[in-house]
């Protein structure tokens, strides 16, 4: 079956730390990779999106995500973490053609000040 | 603005009552989505709509329906038969024949009471 995994439930790192959030998905064939992030009580916003090309993505405040096919992995990552950047995030994929979006179970992020 | 409404933002409601929570979008977008989210357990999609006047379970659609009468707009109905209720609830849209990145609403949040 089709599936999304984030390895990590919860992560703590100090502000003005590095950052990286696992994503590992099954799919046989070339999938759409995205990152979104939820606030508390918040919809979610997309943070970055691949969908062909260079493998290294750029999204917005400042983070990043390398696509490895190899790995099936699509990780996310920040030089530098901000209070502000501690939020909920979620992996999705959708296989081309198919009509609905699968979504990891998240990775809740917290910041020590 | 372009985007995507959900009313009410918070909703209660007495056992054995039925509750529908409104989603409308003005983004002109043909696929409209309802997700289910409870912690520790991601997005889980209800139903989804890719056009007008159709529309398609989702992975937990026992309990609720649907209807999409209009583009625009796509309201969830949480019957008496959905055992568990008390949730985040989010609607989302994208275009039909696009990548599938989805654009979120703020989220109804319905307690059972």
């Amino acid at each position: 079956a089709q599936s999304v995994t984030q390895p990590d439930i919860h992560i703590t790192v100090s502000e003005g730390a590095s950052l990286e959030l696992r994503c590992n998905y099954s799919y046989g064939a070339t999938p759409y990779l995205f990152w979104y992030v939820q606030s508390p009580g918040q919809g979610l916003q997309l943070l970055l999106k691949y969908f062909s090309g260079d493998t290294l993505v750029q999204g917005i405040k400042g983070f990043e995500a390398e696509f490895k096919r190899s790995q099936s992995s699509f990780n996310l990552r920040k030089p530098s973490v901000h209070w502000s950047d501690a939020a909920e995030y979620f992996c999705a994929v959708v296989v081309e053609g198919a009509q609905k979006l699968v979504f990891g179970q998240g990775t809740r992020l917290t910041i020590n000040p | 603005d372009g985007g995507i409404t959900q009313s009410p933002k918070y909703l209660f409601r007495k056992e054995g009552q039925n509750v529908t929570l409104s989603c409308e979008q003005n983004l002109n977008h043909d696929a409209m989505y309802w997700y289910r989210q409870d912690p520790g357990q991601g997005l889980r999609l209800i139903y989804y709509s890719q056009i007008v006047n159709d529309f398609q379970k989702g992975d937990i659609a026992e309990g609720y329906s649907v209807s999409r009468e209009k583009k625009e707009s796509f309201p969830l109905t949480v019957t008496s038969a959905q055992k568990n209720p008390t949730a985040f609830y989010l609607c989302a849209s994208s275009d039909r024949g696009g990548t599938g990145e989805l654009f979120f609403g703020e989220g109804s949040r319905l307690t059972v009471l």
